[in-house]
Formats: structure tokens, sequence, C-alpha cells
């Protein structure tokens, strides 16, 4: 069954102390994984598209890389406003533009 | 400004009353989509349309209606048959070709009198 797992739940860092969330997927084959932040009571914002593995992609102070069976999206240097829930998605081939979310992570960074 | 718009914010639900929301895109995308978000649990599509007057069910359309007669707008009709519709609804939008990412609209959140 295709699946997508993001861990932790739930992270709590101080400003300044970077750390990584994890994406992992169990796909028959993979079309593109998907990172977006969510703000609560808003809707998605789209960050990064990532199509295979060994490839990054940055955006001020995130950067998204990609393995064959994971993701990760790492964070250097938190500050208070990068404070929100990260999802992951995929989309798998053969399966047009349908995508399978992860649970996400709540990120919680204090000044 | 290109995006993607949801109406209302906020809205009530009678007990056996059929409720509509409005999503429209000025993107120029094909494919629209519906969400639904509860707490704890990812985004699970409702429904999903990539060309006018086409549309499919997603993993939990039981009790969701859309339609699809213009390429801008895909509203959800929330059914009374749907018993537990409270919930983040989220409308999405992309192309069909190339980088299919999705776009999503602000969200209706819908609660139940």
């Amino acid at each position: 069954e295709d699946q997508v797992t993001q861990s932790p739940e739930a992270l709590r860092l101080q400003e300044g102390e970077s750390s990584s969330l994890n994406c992992s997927y169990t796909v028959s084959g993979l079309r593109g994984l998907f990172w977006y932040r969510q703000d609560p009571g808003k809707g998605p914002e789209f960050l990064f598209t990532l199509y295979s593995a060994g490839e990054e992609k940055e955006k001020e102070r995130l950067k998204a890389t990609l393995t064959k069976k994971e993701s990760f999206l790492h964070i250097t240097a938190p500050k208070p406003e990068d404070s929100a829930t990260y999802l992951c998605a995929v989309q798998i081939i053969g399966n047009t533009g349908k995508l399978i979310f992860g649970q996400g992570t709540t990120l919680q960074v204090k000044p | 400004d290109g995006g993607i718009t949801q109406s209302p914010k906020y809205l009530f639900r009678k007990e056996g009353q059929n409720v509509t929301l409005s999503c429209e895109q000025n993107l120029n995308h094909d494919a629209m989509y519906w969400y639904r978000q509860d707490p704890g649990q990812g985004l699970r599509l409702i429904y999903y349309s990539q060309i006018v007057n086409d549309f499919q069910k997603g993993d939990i359309a039981e009790g969701y209606s859309v339609s699809r007669e213009k390429k801008e707008s895909f509203p959800l009709t929330v059914t009374s048959a749907q018993k537990n519709p409270t919930a983040f609804y989220l409308c999405a939008s992309s192309t069909t070709s190339g980088v299919e990412t999705q776009y999503f609209g602000p969200g209706t959140r819908l609660l139940v009198l």
C-alpha cells in the first residue's frame, strides 16, 4: 500500500537551533515529492518539488533533499516566523494529479 | 493577482441540510481538487477534476458531490448523507502536464450546529 509517514509529529526548537524533519515514503513509483508549509487556519503554501534521488532544493533557511526512501527538510538557524506545520506529499507514477499526504510535522521555534 | 479563492471562510450546517462550498481559480489550470483536513490527519482527497464536465471520486467521496461546468470553478456540496462534516476543506488546482504542483486556496471551515 502506498504510504507517507512524517516524523516527528511535533518539534520544538530554540531560535537558531538547526534540525531536520523527515518524510518516509513507500510507493510503487515516485513521480514527485512535494513540501508545503501550513499556518494555522490557512491553506498549505508550496515550498519545493523534488523528482529524483540526490536532488536538493533551497529557499532561505530551508533545504529539501531526496533519497530513494525518504526526504528531509533541513531548517538552518530557524526563527520564530518559521513556526508552522510542514506537510510532505508524493505523486505516484500513473496516478495523475493525486497526491498522498503525510500527517505533517508541527514546528515551534521559541525566541 | 492569480490565485485560488474559497468562500465562505466559515460555514455552519444544520442537521439534514446540504451546503455548498465555492472554489474559483484564475491560474488557467485544468485540474482542480477538493481535500478534507481533520486534526492529526493528513489531507484526504474527496473529488478531483482534470477537465471541464468530468470528475473522479477520491478516497472519501461518500456524502459529497461536485460539478465542473467551467474551467475556473469547482464547487463542492456537502450533503446530508455526510454524517461527520465538521472539518477544514481545502481546494487546490494544478496544470495537467509537466510539473503538476498543486496550489491551495485559503480553506473553508465547516461546523455543524
